[in-house]
């Protein structure tokens, strides 16, 4: 079961700037755990996006930037491009339930 | 290098017992944590637990206490992901993930970085 939710889906034409939501609670994001996002095209591994909620690893693009406050956290996308369209994840910790927690995932359609 | 590598696709009928593997290099295996991660059929990434090979320490989800078992074996820095009676809804990919983490106080802020490609496991009479 998720306990970090996010929409379903997002779009935007290429050149647009999207955003994807994730929303926890006073137990992971609240509490103060950090948000990481993965980017998982179809028929790949996850890949990640995002550490310690606005941290891009080496090679990740700086179109991609994350933010959080209180108990959501968001990616943002500018300059969408056609390779950008994939399934996005945020994960956190949580003190309540397991160690780790995933969203329920967005999936991102460039028009 | 930094790169996990998992074994090939299974196709098992329930009841049978499976183990799989997620082979690590390029890093020192024992400095950081494995993660199991199962992703059903068109469906989310579900974490499922987590070993320290340093000294097998495990943790599970809940949703997987009981069903599966995390072991590592440090001499060949590789990790394992085992079903003693697979059932069905077992059907899925599952991939591991080195754990990078940070402590900031009391907090262990955890993220999973490099995964696998993957392993298909596919369980049908």
């Amino acid at each position: 079961q998720s306990v970090l939710t996010q929409p379903p889906s997002v779009s935007g034409a290429p050149g647009q700037r999207v955003t994807i939501s994730c929303t926890g609670s006073s137990s992971n994001i609240g509490a103060g755990y950090d948000v990481h996002w993965y980017q998982q095209v179809p028929g790949t591994a996850p890949k990640l996006l995002v550490y310690g909620n606005t941290n891009r690893p080496s090679g990740v693009p700086d179109r991609f930037s994350g933010s959080k406050s209180g108990t959501s956290a968001s990616l943002a996308i500018t300059g969408l491009q056609a390779e950008d369209e994939a399934d996005y994840y945020c994960q956190s910790d949580d003190s309540s339930l397991t160690d780790s927690v995933f969203g329920t995932g967005t999936k991102l359609t460039v028009l | 290098e930094v790169q996990v590598v998992q074994s090939g696709a299974e196709v098992k009928k329930p009841g049978d017992s499976l183990r799989i593997s997620c082979k690590a290099s390029g890093y020192i295996f024992t400095n950081y944590w494995i993660t199991w991660v199962r992703q059903m059929p068109g469906k989310g990434l579900e974490w499922m637990g987590r070993i320290d090979p340093s000294d097998s320490y495990t943790h599970y989800s809940p949703s997987f206490q009981g069903h599966v078992t995390i072991s590592a074996d440090k001499s060949i820095t590789t990790a394992y992901l085992q079903w003693r009676s697979l059932k069905a809804s077992d059907t899925a990919i599952y991939y591991c993930a080195r754990i990078l983490h940070l402590i900031n106080g009391p907090m262990v802020h955890n993220w999973f970085d490099p995964w696998g490609q993957g392993t298909l496991v596919t369980v049908s009479s």
